[in-house]
């Protein structure tokens, strides 16, 4: 069955813009989880998505949100982008949650410039 | 809040060597995820533990709740396994999301 898909794979984006990046989850899984990794902090925890409610978050600024539709599709948000928004995030999706068997996607690379 | 801390940072062996990497945990967990990252991003998950020892192909993978400790073994090893491997936690109780170790470097040599 298809893997856990993330949209786009690469984008530049000015400081002060906003962000949106999209991740489907495998077929059947409920769970959504948003994660960012940077050289300098590795990878963070920033919000785990469950049957469309927030279930949990990291500790990130309100600038970081992020929703599940019906269909258990996820989309992360950053709005007034600042230069060290520059990462990899990844999303991962699991039948549970985060206590069982995760799949991560491939992730989208965020420059800011 | 959790502190998960892995060892070594860095590590190169050379092929056919035996691997051991460790992770240890501050809080009591519900589960445990060693994961695999190659160059390019793409994170494989190996293993989910809540408890004992688990086993695929050359990979194997232990944990100790009452010391707050797991382990990651690679038998034989070989360049492709050359990857960072990372130890993730959960706590459980819907409050919180994984924590990650910082990762371990390994560099297997032909």
């Amino acid at each position: 069955k298809a893997g856990v898909t993330q949209t786009p794979r690469y984008l530049i984006k000015t400081r002060g813009q906003q962000v949106t990046l999209s991740c489907s989850p495998i077929s059947g899984h409920r769970s959504v989880s948003w994660y960012q990794q940077t050289p300098g902090q590795g990878l963070q925890f920033l919000f785990e998505y469950f049957s469309e409610t927030q279930r949990n978050k990291g500790n990130f600024p309100g600038r970081f949100s992020g929703r599940q539709f019906s269909n258990s599709r996820s989309e992360m948000n950053v709005s007034t982008l600042e230069l060290g928004d520059s990462a990899l995030y990844l999303c991962a999706s699991s039948s549970t949650g985060t206590g069982n068997t995760i799949y991560f996607g491939e992730g989208s690379w965020l420059t800011v410039v | 809040k959790n502190e998960v801390e892995q060892s070594p940072q860095n590590l190169t062996a050379q092929e056919g060597e035996f691997i051991t990497i460790n992770c240890s945990y501050s809080v009591g967990i519900s589960a445990l995820h060693w994961l695999q990252q190659h160059p390019g991003g793409g994170i494989v998950s190996l293993f989910m533990l809540s408890s004992g020892k688990k086993k695929h192909g050359r990979l194997i993978a232990t944990i100790n709740i009452q010391e707050k400790h797991s382990s990651l073994h690679i038998t034989a090893s070989h360049p492709r396994d050359s990857a960072v491997y990372i130890c993730a936690v959960y706590s459980g109780g819907g409050a919180d999301g994984l924590t990650f170790g910082k990762g371990t470097h390994l560099i297997i040599q032909p």
